[in-house]
């Protein structure tokens, strides 16, 4: 049972470049979530998905759109990558079923803007 | 969702038991308290979470005071691995049950 699976582990990306993240679970988790990690900070939301086919804005979305592809994927994508962007990016998933569970989240894809 | 408080940093001899507080004085009736924590970059790991009762499971305690202002995670005997950063969230039900990370406390367990 893997559980949460982002690839790739790590990026380097020029300014300008895009680039898609992708994340997978194995839960069968109606709800997906992408965050930032900066230096020092703790998480920040970027995008959610409550459920397959619906998406919402987090706290930071400018720079990002995303995709629910089905119910097990969530990806991330950076049209114009810049450098305000390198960060280490999680992907997270939990159930619908009993609104007190907990997020499950991934390892991470760490990814350099230059 | 309310506003948590925790301790930048603590340490810990191994084998003893860590004490890890936070403070959310503004939590309202319906807010769980969860933990997570994050070792060395590594996705966050779910601990424990609660609502108005102690829990327990394999990982740890949590205490939640009675008016429910604050609470405590409890490592009954932390090791080495135990080393990371430990995240207190406070979440409100429903709107996408979305998390809120602040800094969280740099636990260092000792020799």
């Amino acid at each position: 049972n893997a559980g949460v699976t982002q690839t790739p582990k790590f990026q380097v990306l020029k300014t300008g470049q895009s680039m898609t993240l992708q994340c997978a679970q194995d839960m069968n988790h109606n709800s997906m979530y992408w965050y930032r990690q900066d230096p020092g900070m703790g998480l920040r939301l970027i995008y959610y998905s409550a459920s397959e086919g619906t998406t919402d804005k987090g706290e930071v979305p400018n720079g990002y759109n995303v995709s629910r592809l089905n119910k097990r994927e969530f990806s991330l994508r950076l049209e114009s990558a810049a450098p305000s962007q390198t960060s280490v990016y999680f992907c997270a998933s939990r159930p619908t079923s009993g609104n007190n569970q907990p997020q499950h989240f991934g390892d991470g894809t760490r990814l350099s803007i230059l | 969702d309310a506003k948590t408080t925790q301790p930048p940093s603590m340490d810990c001899a191994e084998g003893r038991a860590a004490n890890l507080p936070c403070n959310h004085s503004t939590i309202s009736g319906n807010e769980y308290v969860y933990w997570y924590r994050q070792i060395h970059s590594q996705g966050p790991q779910y601990i424990i979470h609660g609502l108005k009762n102690n829990e327990t499971n394999e990982m740890a305690s949590l205490i939640i005071t009675e008016d429910r202002k604050s609470s405590t995670l409890i490592l009954p005997h932390a090791t080495l691995r135990d080393t990371a950063v430990y995240y207190c969230i406070v979440r409100v039900r429903g709107g996408g049950n979305k998390l809120t990370f602040g800094t969280g406390t740099q636990l260092k367990v000792e020799l």
